[in-house]
């Protein structure tokens, strides 16, 4: 299995830009998770979605963050309009919900985003 | 807010057992101790969970105490590549269930 998957890897974008970032989660996993991390505030929870239905976005900071699942194996995180203190290192996440199973989340590599 | 406690740094010879605490003294009945590591630049990768026996498996041993407040994360030989920021989380033992990682302990093997 190729694991999760995020594009793209690395995002340099001028304030005031849509950004979109992109996952793909491992095949067969029904639960899908957002991060954001920065030295600051560490490793912080965006959304995440079960059977492609957004359960929590409690962490999304505001409302220029957006996110979708339209299907089960792809989802998307999109800033419009992108800030500098949105500058941070984004990771997705993967698991597989079922009866017993370990709340073990894959991790992708992440995409390094720099808002100038 | 984290609901576990731990060191922010430790050092650790290469080849010696790294022992991690972690304090959760809030931690409820049907919640778990997970604990992952963050290799630079990496993302975070799932090491070992328990509720309240001690377990062990590849990666790693975790001691749990009985009245379950705190627990031991213990890399028995490690070795430079196990130099990472870990996470220890509480959290209820279900699939797709969040997961709040809070600042973990920095562990730095040398040689």
């Amino acid at each position: 299995d190729a694991g999760v998957i995020q594009s793209p890897r690395h995002e340099v974008t001028e304030m005031g830009q849509e950004v979109t970032l992109r996952c793909k989660p491992i095949s067969g996993h029904n639960s899908l998770f957002w991060y954001r991390q920065t030295m600051m505030r560490g490793l912080e929870l965006l959304i995440y979605f079960n059977n492609n239905v957004p359960i929590d976005d409690s962490g999304m900071p505001e409302d220029r963050f957006s996110a979708k699942m339209p299907n089960a194996s792809f989802s998307t995180l999109k800033i419009q309009p992108s800030e500098p203190r949105d500058s941070a290192v984004y990771f997705c996440a993967s698991s597989l919900t079922s009866r017993g199973a370990v709340n073990e989340q894959y991790f992708g590599p992440g995409t390094r985003l720099t808002v100038t | 807010d984290a609901k576990t406690t731990q060191p922010t740094s430790m050092d650790c010879a290469e080849g010696r057992a790294a022992n991690l605490p972690c304090n959760h003294s809030t931690i409820s009945g049907n919640e778990y101790v997970y604990w992952y590591r963050q290799i630079h630049s990496q993302g975070p990768q799932y090491i070992i969970h328990g509720l309240k026996n001690n377990e062990t498996n590849e990666m790693a041993s975790l001691i749990i105490t009985e009245d379950r407040k705190s627990s031991t994360l213990i890399l028995p030989h490690a070795t430079l590549r196990d130099t990472a920021v870990y996470y220890c989380i509480v959290s209820v033992n279900q699939a797709g269930t969040a997961l709040i990682f809070g600042k973990g302990t920095t562990l730095s093997v040398s040689s």
